[in-house]
């Protein structure tokens, strides 16, 4: 079975800074994959980004990158240059083998002006 | 190209009644699922279907049944609604049921039992 924590329920972080949202993972799969997806206020999910556990480097998408210590197990989000409009939860998530999402319990970042 | 569509948007319900959740997606996806979103409690997984024909329990199934009309529709349904099901209601969807597809999620249903 997998399993997400997210221990920070609530960050704050100052526009055009960086920020880093925690997540550990637990499971006793081989390959898995770890995902970040993001919620605003409307409620939709937005998959932001991906990591493979096979993966050597670090994922990035844009502004978003994944900090992936294996050993560790560990997949933070890092966000940088935030911006007024990364105010959401944030949800870590994986899947592995043929299982559905299981997704820790949420980041709610707030960005400040 | 909708993605994943949920019906109804917002619902309330009495204690007892029933009601069915829709789902359709048109990405041709082979796996779909539905999770419920609380509180403080992420996203957990109601039951899912790894393909049509198929589906399985996940952590909360209690009070729920699933029906995958097809390979389009996976259908939620409350047969005694209760107020612990008071909850937003997410549907996704697949290529499969594996690493590395992500799941792309409807707009969700917000549901109230009184």
């Amino acid at each position: 079975a997998q399993k997400i924590t997210q221990t920070q329920p609530g960050m704050f972080v100052q526009e055009k800074e960086a920020v880093t949202l925690d997540c550990t993972y637990d499971t006793s799969d081989q390959s898995y994959g770890l995902f970040w997806y993001k919620q605003p206020s409307s409620g939709e999910m937005i998959f932001l980004i991906y990591q493979g556990s096979y993966d050597e480097q670090n994922a990035t998408e844009g502004r978003y990158s994944l900090n992936f210590q294996k050993a560790r197990k560990s997949a933070n989000l890092v966000i940088s240059a935030s911006q007024l409009g990364d105010s959401a939860m944030y949800f870590c998530a994986m899947r592995g083998g043929n299982t559905p999402l299981v997704f820790g319990k949420g980041t709610r970042l707030s960005v400040i002006a | 190209n909708a993605g994943v569509t949920q019906t109804p948007k917002f619902q309330v319900l009495k204690t007892g009644q029933s009601m069915t959740l829709q789902c359709a997606q048109d990405m041709n996806h082979n796996s779909m699922y539905w999770y419920r979103q609380d509180p403080g409690m992420g996203l957990r997984l109601i039951y899912y279907s790894a393909s049509e024909g198929t589906t399985d329990k996940g952590e909360v199934p209690n009070g729920y049944n699933v029906s995958r009309l097809n390979k389009r529709e996976f259908s939620l349904r409350l047969e005694s609604a209760a107020p612990s099901q008071t909850s937003v209601y997410f549907c996704a969807s697949s290529d499969f049921a594996g690493t590395p597809y992500e799941q792309y999620f409807g707009p969700g249903t917000r549901l109230t039992v009184t």
